[in-house]
C-alpha cells in the first residue's frame, strides 16, 4: 500500500495568489482528516469527512479556506487569497472508522 | 488552558537512558490515549493506543494512563539514537469522535 498520497510536497506562493492542496487517502479508508501544524500552534484539526461528507468543520480559520471530497479517494484544501500567517506543514490523513489515523508526508506551505 | 498539555522540551538523552515523556488533560471525558511519533520532516505516526486507565508495553515502549489525575505518561527503555524524534500526546473522547492532539515533545538521544 502506498499509504497516504499529498501534492504538492512543497509550495511557495505569493500572498494573495490561490492555493490547492490535494490528497488521496488510503483505499478502503473512510474518514479523512485535514490538519495544520505550526510551531506556535501545534497539529490542529481543520476538517475531517466520513464517507465523502464533511462532518466538522470547525477548525477551517476562516472563509478563505475551503475542502472538497469529491470521491472517496481524493480531496483538495483550498485557501484563497493566501495571507503569510497560512504558512504551514498541512497534513492530510485517512482512517476506517474507528481506526488509527495514517498521516500523509504532508506540504511544506510558504506564503510571502 | 488547553485541553492537552506537553512539555516542548527540547530533551536531550544519552543512548541506552530510560525517557519518561508525560501529558497533562483537563478534560474527564476521555476515554482513548494515544502516542504518535513524528520524524523530521515526515507526519506522525501512531506508536501505542490505549483505552481508559492502566499500563499498556509493546517491546521498549510503555504507555501509562492514569485517568484520576488526568495524567498519561510514555516510557522508552533502552533509547536508541533512531528514537529521536517529536512525540505527540492524542486523546479522543470516543472511537468515533475527533483526535485532540499535545504540542509535543522534541527528543535527541545522543550516541
Amino acid at each position: 500500500d502506498a499509504g497516504v498520497i499529498q501534492s504538492p510536497r512543497h509550495e511557495v506562493t505569493e500572498m494573495g495568489q490561490e492555493v490547492t492542496l490535494r490528497c488521496k487517502p488510503i483505499s478502503g479508508h473512510n474518514s479523512l482528516f485535514w490538519y495544520r501544524q505550526t510551531m506556535m500552534r501545534g497539529l490542529e484539526l481543520l476538517i475531517y469527512f466520513n464517507n465523502n461528507v464533511p462532518i466538522d468543520d470547525s477548525g477551517m480559520p476562516e472563509d478563505r479556506f475551503s475542502a472538497k471530497m469529491p470521491n472517496a479517494s481524493f480531496s483538495t484544501l483550498k485557501i484563497q487569497p493566501s495571507e503569510p500567517r497560512d504558512s504551514a506543514v498541512y497534513f492530510c490523513a485517512s482512517s476506517s472508522s474507528v481506526g488509527t489515523q495514517y498521516f500523509g508526508p504532508g506540504t511544506r506551505l510558504l506564503v510571502l | 488552558q488547553k485541553e492537552v498539555e506537553q512539555d516542548p522540551g527540547p530533551l536531550s538523552v544519552p543512548e541506552g537512558a530510560i525517557v519518561s515523556l508525560n501529558c497533562t488533560y483537563s478534560n474527564s471525558a476521555f476515554q482513548y490515549f494515544m502516542w504518535y511519533r513524528q520524524y523530521s520532516r515526515k507526519g506522525p505516526e501512531l506508536l501505542m493506543y490505549t483505552y481508559s486507565s492502566g499500563n499498556k508495553e509493546d517491546g521498549r515502549f510503555t504507555a501509562q494512563v492514569d485517568k484520576s489525575s488526568k495524567y498519561i505518561s510514555l516510557f522508552i527503555r533502552d533509547s536508541q539514537p533512531s528514537d529521536s524524534a517529536t512525540y505527540l500526546c492524542a486523546m479522543r473522547r470516543t472511537s468515533y469522535d475527533k483526535v485532540i492532539f499535545g504540542p509535543g515533545t522534541s527528543l535527541s538521544v545522543i550516541p
